[in-house]
């Protein structure tokens, strides 16, 4: 079974921070995803991955950052945390265009 | 501005009846669509699928119709089961693109 992991379940962060996500997928999928949920907007896309060190901007790329250097990691930075970020953060992996996705339990992050 | 809308936030079946979950689009360029189905702290998982050439896809108790001139689709569930209560989520792909476009959801509860 692919598996796709993020590092933490639940995190608590203060306004100012600079946050890290961190989301591996043991499947050797090219395309790694970042979404956001909240009630009543579903999940909306943040970035995607389609190879290392290759980014595309979602639909609310404002405010975050990524990176990939290896295949299997990809991580979601907030550069300076504020309190609208406090959402479910969920990272998704698949290994082609075709495919749907693999997601990972999420996280969920409250900024104070 | 939404390209994939669930209408309905929550609905409530009788266990053993049928649940229809609806799904509207906009883009009529979108080809390939999927459901998936979300228990609260658990990532999304994939539930079925569809392709723009068919109108109907059928595994075990679920079923989804795709109506392309009305840009709609439904999920149903028969018979449905307390087991099958969750948030489930419409998404749609456009041709070769990486990335899926998801709904706001709809939180099913079947009553037993």
């Amino acid at each position: 079974d692919v598996k796709v992991t993020q590092s933490s379940r639940y995190l608590v962060k203060r306004t100012g921070e600079k946050v890290f996500l961190e989301c591996v997928q043991d499947m050797d999928h090219e395309n790694m995803f970042w979404y956001r949920q909240d009630p009543g907007l579903g999940l909306r896309l943040i970035y995607f991955s389609y190879d290392v060190k290759m980014k595309e901007k979602g639909d609310i790329p404002e405010g975050y950052s990524v990176s990939r250097e290896k295949k299997e990691r990809f991580s979601l930075i907030l550069e300076s945390a504020s309190t609208n970020q406090t959402s479910m953060y969920l990272c998704a992996s698949s290994f082609s265009s075709g495919d749907g996705y693999t997601f990972g339990s999420g996280t969920r992050l409250t900024v104070v | 501005d939404q390209q994939v809308k669930q209408n309905s936030p929550s609905l409530s079946v009788q266990e053993g009846r049928i649940s229809i979950l609806n799904c509207d689009y906009t883009n009529s360029m979108f080809d390939y669509f999927l459901w998936y189905k979300k228990y609260p702290a658990e990532g999304p998982t994939f539930l079925i699928s569809i392709s723009s050439i068919k109108d109907k896809n059928e595994d075990g108790r679920f079923t989804v119709f795709l109506n392309k001139s009305a840009k709609h689709l439904s999920l149903h569930i028969v018979p449905s089961q307390p087991g099958d209560s969750a948030v489930y989520f419409c998404a749609a792909k456009l041709g070769s693109a990486r990335q899926l476009t998801f709904g706001s959801g709809t939180q099913l509860t079947v009553l037993p």
